[in-house]
């Protein structure tokens, strides 16, 4: 597998539940991003990881956005107690190189989150 | 929020003509990059230029950038149906973590 993969694809839980969202970014990457999207608009940043260290959680919108990368490979994007408003497309992506311009992020296909 | 605005933000064009789709930022930058997302998928990254060039090809696609103007414009050549998708530049911050701040995007339908 030469790109990002997340899972699942399609998430539906009820208000107020809890979901888990899982990034495995691209081999030997050092950089790993989480975006969320909302429907017609760009990605917002939410977190970034350098190796299994969070240096910028700025984006998270709330203390029930928990994100963690605890071996400084897969990433985990977990969402406590699930409100409407989180409803959307969350995004990881990942790049070669830490804190270095010029670099593209390679980003996954996203898991679609609704929120009953 | 929300650094870049693309403009227009949908575009309708015929199979075989040109797009061209413009986007603005707001702060210095050290690169601009454009990326391209299909519908229901993540998003893929088309061309980076740097802060210190004016125009970059790829294939199909030429981009221009003017940082006294803080705008950049996409252009495809020559469009097919595969190209339908939505567009989207993105800037990175200078510092840090080098997140990319993307703009609400250009939806682009090319019609066969």
């Amino acid at each position: 597998g030469a790109g990002v993969s997340q899972s699942p694809r399609y998430k539906v839980a009820k208000r107020g539940q809890d979901v888990a969202l899982r990034c495995d970014p691209i081999s030997g990457h050092v950089s790993l991003f989480w975006y969320q999207q909302a429907l017609g608009q760009g990605p917002e940043f939410l977190t970034y990881f350098q190796n299994e260290a969070q240096l910028d959680k700025s984006g998270l919108p709330s203390d029930r956005f928990f994100a963690e990368r605890p071996e400084g490979s897969v990433s985990t994007l977990k969402i406590q107690r699930t409100q409407q408003e989180d409803s959307a497309v969350y995004l990881c992506a990942s790049s070669l190189i830490r804190t270095t311009p010029n670099q593209p992020q390679h980003f996954g296909d996203g898991t679609r989150l609704s929120i009953l | 929020s929300q650094q870049g605005e693309e403009d227009p933000q949908a575009l309708s064009i015929q199979e075989g003509e040109n797009a061209t789709m413009n986007c603005s930022y707001k702060t210095s930058i050290n690169n601009l990059q454009w990326y391209r997302q299909n519908s229901g998928r993540g998003l893929v990254h088309l061309i980076l230029i740097r802060s210190n060039e004016r125009e970059k090809h790829s294939g199909r696609l030429r981009v221009t950038l003017d940082t006294s103007k803080k705008s950049s414009s996409l252009l495809i050549t020559a469009s097919r149906a595969a190209d339908t998708a939505s567009y989207f530049c993105a800037t990175p911050i200078i510092q840090g973590a080098q997140k990319l701040v993307f703009g609400q995007g250009t939806r682009l339908t090319i019609n066969p």
